[in-house]
């Protein structure tokens, strides 16, 4: 059974481009969440997808939206990247308010 | 409101110790709480979880104690060895219908010493 696959591991960005991260639940799982870790903090919620539509959001600004495919896959977009924006990015997903399953996350380098 | 206190930052444990993090959270709407374990390069694991009903969860060497007074819940690593070396994230979260969203604590780095 494939846990939350995401893709790609490892990425770099020039300031002020945009990028696309991708992301597969674990099977059964119908609700995905994505998360920003910077180096040395915890991570820090972003938004949630149920159904292909956001549902709950954090404290992040409009650069960042997400999209929620009807095979529950899911894709989260920065545009007008900042160096700010620099970090691992987690996909995280679950069904029915259960137990929570991160991927291994995509590394963000803006240069 | 929505934070989670995590201490200490750093720990240093001699292998067959105890390791012990703490953590601590104001929003007593919280009702569920994961601790998860993150190797360098890779995604948190879900290592145990417990809810505001039960004062104590033990899961092989791995527990968590809850005070619920106290706002305060705690991991214990029994028996600790050089391969629980590794961050652990503490996190709190409320359920709104099915739309968990944790918030988590700042981490504790734990090294364990042969």
């Amino acid at each position: 059974d494939a846990g939350v696959t995401q893709s790609p591991t490892h990425l770099i960005k020039t300031r002020g481009q945009q990028v696309t991260l991708r992301c597969s639940p674990k099977s059964g799982h119908d609700t995905v969440s994505w998360y920003q870790q910077a180096l040395g903090q915890g991570p820090q919620f972003i938004f949630q997808y149920y159904e292909e539509e956001e549902r709950q959001r954090g404290n992040f600004p409009d650069r960042f939206s997400g999209h929620q495919f009807p095979n529950y896959s899911s894709e989260l977009n920065v545009n007008a990247l900042l160096l700010g924006d620099s970090a691992l990015y987690l996909c995280a997903s679950s069904r029915g308010g259960n137990t929570i399953y991160f991927g291994e996350g995509s590394w963000l380098t803006v240069v | 409101q929505q934070q989670v206190k995590q201490s200490p930052q750093s720990l240093i444990v001699q292998k067959g110790g105890i390791s012990i993090i703490n953590c601590a959270y104001e929003n007593t709407a919280f009702d569920y709480f994961p601790w998860y374990q993150q190797f360098p390069g890779k995604g948190p694991a879900l290592l145990i979880a417990i809810r505001p009903d039960v004062s104590e969860k033990k899961e092989g060497r791995f527990t968590i104690s809850f005070n619920k007074s106290a706002k305060q819940f705690s991991l214990h690593i029994m028996d600790s060895q050089p391969g629980d070396s590794a961050t652990y994230f503490c996190a709190a979260s409320i359920n709104p219908g099915s739309a968990r969203q944790l918030t988590f604590g700042s981490g504790t780095q734990l090294t364990v010493l042969p």
